[in-house]
Parts: structure tokens; sequence; C-alpha cells
């Protein structure tokens, strides 16, 4: 089955704790994203990769970092959590641009206190 | 700047009757997609539209585009309990690689 996988699911951190939120997708896409989503504020994009070691900050990248060391790979690192990173994290893939149909993980709900 | 604005916020309408979308854009696009999210849950795509493209179906949706106005409309025709969900709109900036999403319409259907 097609899919973007993330993990975990649900975490809460204390303030400073690094952490690494993962996405994997299993459709070869070249295009992969994240975004959080916090009430009031929608969908903003953090970081996206074209391909493999192709990565470039998106709307909101302060405080975070990401690698794409293989294709199907698409990590996102928080190496000093805060708690106005507080937020719903979703990662997306597609073919080869974000004007193609993205697919959408099922979200990671961070709470740093 | 956020490119995609729905409207209405919130719509809420009895089960079996249409509901119907808008989003406004402000600059020139390629396509334009709509996505639904389930509470708390991830986005799933629902139907993508190019500009050259003035109308779309898929099963019970449908979408228009009017480029000249810089707007789109998503109906969903007899709708279900199951179409309770937000509905998000989104343009491709290319030149940043993202899509830019609207803040949605939050549909509630009553059984």
């Amino acid at each position: 089955e097609a899919q973007v996988t993330q993990n975990p699911r649900y975490l809460i951190t204390v303030t400073g704790k690094k952490l690494t939120v993962t996405c994997s997708q299993n459709m070869n896409h070249e295009y992969m994203s994240w975004y959080r989503q916090d009430p009031g504020l929608g969908l903003r994009q953090i970081y996206y990769s074209m391909n493999v070691e192709v990565t470039d900050k998106g709307d909101v990248p302060e405080g975070y970092k990401v690698s794409r060391k293989e294709k199907r790979n698409f990590p996102l690192i928080l190496e000093s959590p805060s708690p106005n990173q507080t937020s719903l994290y979703f990662c997306a893939s597609s073919s080869r641009t974000s004007g193609d149909t993205q697919y959408f993980g099922p979200g990671t709900r961070l709470t740093v206190l | 700047s956020q490119q995609g604005e729905e409207d209405p916020q919130a719509l809420s309408i009895q089960e079996g009757e249409n509901a119907t979308m808008n989003c406004s854009y402000k600059t020139s696009i390629n396509n334009l997609q709509w996505y639904r999210q389930n509470s708390g849950r991830g986005l799933v795509h629902l139907i993508l539209i190019r500009s050259n493209e003035r109308e779309k179906h898929s099963g019970r949706l449908r979408v228009t585009l009017d480029t000249s106005k810089k707007s789109s409309s998503l109906l969903i025709t007899a709708s279900r309990a199951a179409d309770t969900a937000s509905y998000f709109c989104a343009t491709d900036d290319q030149g940043a690689q993202k899509l830019v999403f609207g803040q949605g319409t939050r549909l509630t259907i009553n059984p």
C-alpha cells in the first residue's frame, strides 16, 4: 500500500531535549516536505527536499533541521525544542515537485513543556 | 503570504444536501488542489485542477476554476455524515517549491 508514515504519532517532551520525527514513503517520490499546522495560522512549510541530499528552507525553518540521505526517508530534527514548537506536524511527499499531488502522513502531535 | 482563502470558514448542512466551498487566491497558478482533513489527521488529496481547465469532476465532487477571478469552488453533492471534515484549497508556489494552503472550511454534515 502506497503510504507516508511518521513516528512517533504523539510525543510529549521537555524544553531542550533533542528529538527526531521520522518520515518515510514507499512510493519512490523525489519531493518531500514538512509542514506544521497551528490554529489560526494554518499549514506552514518548514523544509522541503527535491531529492537525495537536496534540501531547502520553507517558511518557518528556525529551530528545525532535516536530512535526506535516502530517497525514502526525510527526518525532522529538533535540536533544542521550545514550547513554541508545540504543534501538529505533517510530512508529505510527491513524485517530483510541490505542484504534484501531495501524499500526507498521519501527523505527529508534539507538545514541548 | 497566504494565497488560498476559503469561504465560508464553517458550514453546517443536513445530510443529503449539497455543500459548496469557495477559495480565492492572489497570484498566477499552474494548478489548484483541494484536500480534506478529518479532525487532527493527515490531509487527503481530493482533486487537482490545472490552470487551463474550468471544471473537473470526481465522484460526488465538482471543482470549478476561474483564473480571471482567481477563484475556485468545491461542490460536494448528496452529502453524507462521513463528509464531515475540514476542506482546504492549496496553490502551488513553484518558485518556493511549496503548497500554500488556505485556512480551510470546516464542514459539518448533520444526520
